[in-house]
């Protein structure tokens, strides 16, 4: 089974919706990621929790929100999808700065 | 805020050819890591260097960190069809207690003709 699991794997959507993708992990890393992949762009952070209690910004958090629900579940939120929000999405967990392990990803259309 | 760049964007090479791709920081690091992305798939950590003037191998893969923690390198010797896909360096600032993120780079794609 895969350490790191994300739901869904693809998703359309349209402008205006809110939308929730989640992370899962059976590491026990404390920290947990959310990256965007656009071509071009690389990877960037949008969110970063080094554990239950403490979320922080990455580059790119307007229009995003995150919820830390457990050591092992890390949810990313659009409150209201836009189409530039259209993006492959990674999660991924570390155990402190070590190597960080990435989930399958999640590819969001949004209309 | 902290940049990463790497360059080339993009690497056409012969099969048995070598490739590099390089990484530079605005700053310091504290370490910077490699992942490689296959075409469909999600960043696979390949390497971490922590040491100024580190050199590490992996069969035909050289990794190198400058003396100055600002820059380095990936060289593949003899690329082979199963080297494809993206290679990605993310550095950590130095600014003690591991307590950023890691800044990737955007990557260099490597593309081998048979």
């Amino acid at each position: 089974d895969a350490d790191v699991t994300q739901t869904p794997r693809n998703r359309i959507t349209k402008t205006g919706k809110r939308i929730m993708l989640e992370c899962s992990q059976t590491k026990g890393h404390d920290r947990m990621y959310w990256y965007r992949q656009d071509p071009g762009l690389g990877l960037r952070l949008i969110y970063y929790s080094f554990d239950v209690k403490d979320i922080n910004k990455g580059e790119i958090s307007d229009g995003y929100s995150v919820s830390r629900q457990a050591q092992a579940k890390f949810s990313l939120s659009l409150e209201s999808a836009i189409p530039n929000q259209t993006a492959l999405y990674f999660c991924a967990t570390s155990q402190w700065v070590n190597e960080q392990f990435f989930g399958p990803g999640t590819r969001l259309t949004v209309l | 805020g902290q940049q990463v760049m790497q360059i080339p964007q993009y690497q056409h090479v012969q099969e048995g050819e070598d490739f590099t791709t390089y990484c530079n920081s605005s700053t310091t690091l504290s370490n910077i890591q490699w992942y490689k992305q296959r075409p469909g798939g999600h960043p696979v950590f390949l390497i971490q260097l922590v040491k100024s003037g580190e050199v590490k191998k992996q069969k035909r893969l050289t990794f190198q960190f400058g003396e100055a923690k600002k820059n380095s390198s990936l060289h593949i010797t003899a690329t082979q069809t199963t080297d494809v896909g993206t290679y990605f360096c993310a550095g950590i600032k130095d600014s003690g207690g591991g307590a950023d993120g890691l800044t990737f780079g955007k990557g260099t794609h490597l593309i081998i003709q048979p």
